[in-house]
């Protein structure tokens, strides 16, 4: 079950900055639990894109950042590029459940 | 270099056990803190954690599928097996493990992760 709300889908120009939301609660990401966000490009495993909320692994362009305030998170994408077409999913952690959570999902499209 | 790869059995039936292996390489599960995690992802579907098992023996299920898992881990072997007992077609999904260090709950993540097999339950 998924406990953290994401938008379905955004889209963007090339060049263009979009922003997907992670909405969670007070015992998930409202209680102090980090955020981390995944990119899933068709037909892949995940991989990590954005760990402890604001930090980009080796690798990863720094057109990425994320960010978190209160029960929500937010990961921006500027300077978009047709590469960037995938699946964006962020994770935290649920006291209440006692479970690591993932968000609902959101599909990223390059017009 | 951290890798993992996961086998087993693409189609089931219903009610059976499935039993999947995570073998890895990069990392040895006898070095605190390192964990290996298990995930999947229905078909168009979002992910859900299942599983986690820690260097030292500790393990962590998701409590809707506590009484359905089992993860052990195989050190000399590199490897972590996952069992689901009691397969049902709403089962079926891309199974992927992941490694995990242990920062605690508050700032855990899972990173990288293998490939996935897709397990079918047929009805």
């Amino acid at each position: 079950q998924s406990v953290l709300t994401q938008p379905p889908s955004v889209s963007g120009a090339p060049g263009q900055r979009v922003t997907i939301s992670c909405t969670g609660s007070s015992s998930s990401i409202g209680a102090g639990y980090d955020v981390h966000w995944y990119q899933q490009l068709p037909g892949t495993a995940p991989k990590l894109l954005i760990y402890g909320n604001s930090n980009r692994p080796s690798g990863v362009p720094d057109r990425f950042s994320g960010s978190k305030s209160g029960t929500s998170a937010s990961l921006a994408i500027t300077g978009l590029q047709a590469e960037d077409e995938a699946d964006y999913y962020c994770q935290s952690f649920d006291r209440s459940l006692w479970t690591y959570v993932f968000g609902t999902g959101t599909k990223l499209t390059v017009l | 270099q951290i890798t993992l790869r996961e086998s087993g059995p693409t189609l089931v039936k219903a009610t059976q056990t499935l039993t999947l292996t995570c073998t890895f390489s990069g990392f040895s599960l006898t070095t605190s803190g390192m964990g290996v995690a298990w995930i999947r992802q229905p078909p168009g579907k979002a992910l859900e954690w299942l599983a986690l098992i820690y260097w030292d023996g500790d393990k962590r299920y998701s409590p809707s599928l506590k009484n359905r898992l089992s993860i052990t881990k195989d050190t000399s072997k590199d490897q972590v097996v996952l069992t689901m007992t009691n397969m049902d077609p709403v089962d079926t999904a891309t199974y992927f493990c992941a490694h995990n260090f242990y920062r605690g709950e508050l700032r855990n993540w899972f990173d990288p992760w293998g490939q996935g097999t897709l397990v079918t339950v047929s009805s």
